[in-house]
């Protein structure tokens, strides 16, 4: 079974929709984050959460808001999205203790279209 | 300057050869490096992952850090048509929360 995964892996949705993007992890790792792939732009990173009470924006939050309900489950949310949205969008995840303590691991990835 | 830079490709090599990919990076205090293969629509796949100046390997792969030159590579040995895929660079300030990606180099193993 799969360590990180992501629901859903592909979605169409239309301009204005309010669109989720889950993220689940049986890693057992503290740290979470959220990515976005667009062609020649390479991932860049939307939000990151250290443990469940810490979230923090990363470099393009805008338009995006994310919820961590436990430590193993991380979720984001277009409110209302827009075609330059569209991307591929990657759940990580990486450990805060032990050795290779800080190799981020990523999830399966969800294809976002917007109309 | 880009933070990380990795040449974009596409560095062909033909099967059984050596692969030898290269990245560079600007922050002196960048103190993690991961190499992560990425196949066309998949995600990021984590390689290796290097610390200390000099060699590691890992059965065919072997990362090379060199920090006073601001450089890490990635030698791929005996090299395989399904190694084919699109290479990342990545540093990491250990401890916090910034990942810098490189965008890629695109690699093609030739039957």
């Amino acid at each position: 079974d799969a360590d990180v995964t992501q629901t859903p892996r592909n979605r169409i949705t239309k301009t204005g929709k309010r669109i989720m993007l889950e993220c689940s992890q049986t890693k057992g790792h503290d740290r979470m984050y959220w990515y976005r792939q667009d062609p020649g732009l390479g991932l860049r990173l939307i939000y990151y959460s250290f443990d469940v009470k810490d979230i923090n924006k990363g470099e393009i939050s805008d338009g995006y808001s994310v919820s961590r309900q436990a430590q193993a489950k991380f979720s984001l949310s277009l409110e209302s999205a827009i075609p330059n949205q569209t991307a591929l969008y990657f759940c990580a995840t990486s450990d805060s203790r032990g050795e290779g303590y800080n190799e981020q691991f990523f999830g399966p990835g969800t294809r976002l279209t917007v109309l | 300057q880009k933070e990380v830079e990795q040449n974009s490709g596409p560095l062909s090599v033909p099967e059984g050869a050596i692969a030898s990919l290269n990245c560079t990076y600007s922050d002196r205090v960048s103190q993690s490096f991961f190499w992560y293969r990425q196949y066309s629509g998949k995600s990021p796949e984590l390689i290796m992952s290097i610390y200390s100046n000099g060699d590691k390997e890992d059965g065919r792969f072997t990362a090379q850090l060199n920090k006073a030159s601001q450089y890490v590579s990635l030698l791929i040995r005996d090299s395989q048509p399904s190694d084919s895929a699109t290479y990342l660079c990545a540093v990491n300030k250990m401890g916090t929360y910034k990942y810098i990606f490189g965008t890629g180099t695109r690699l093609k193993v030739l039957a």
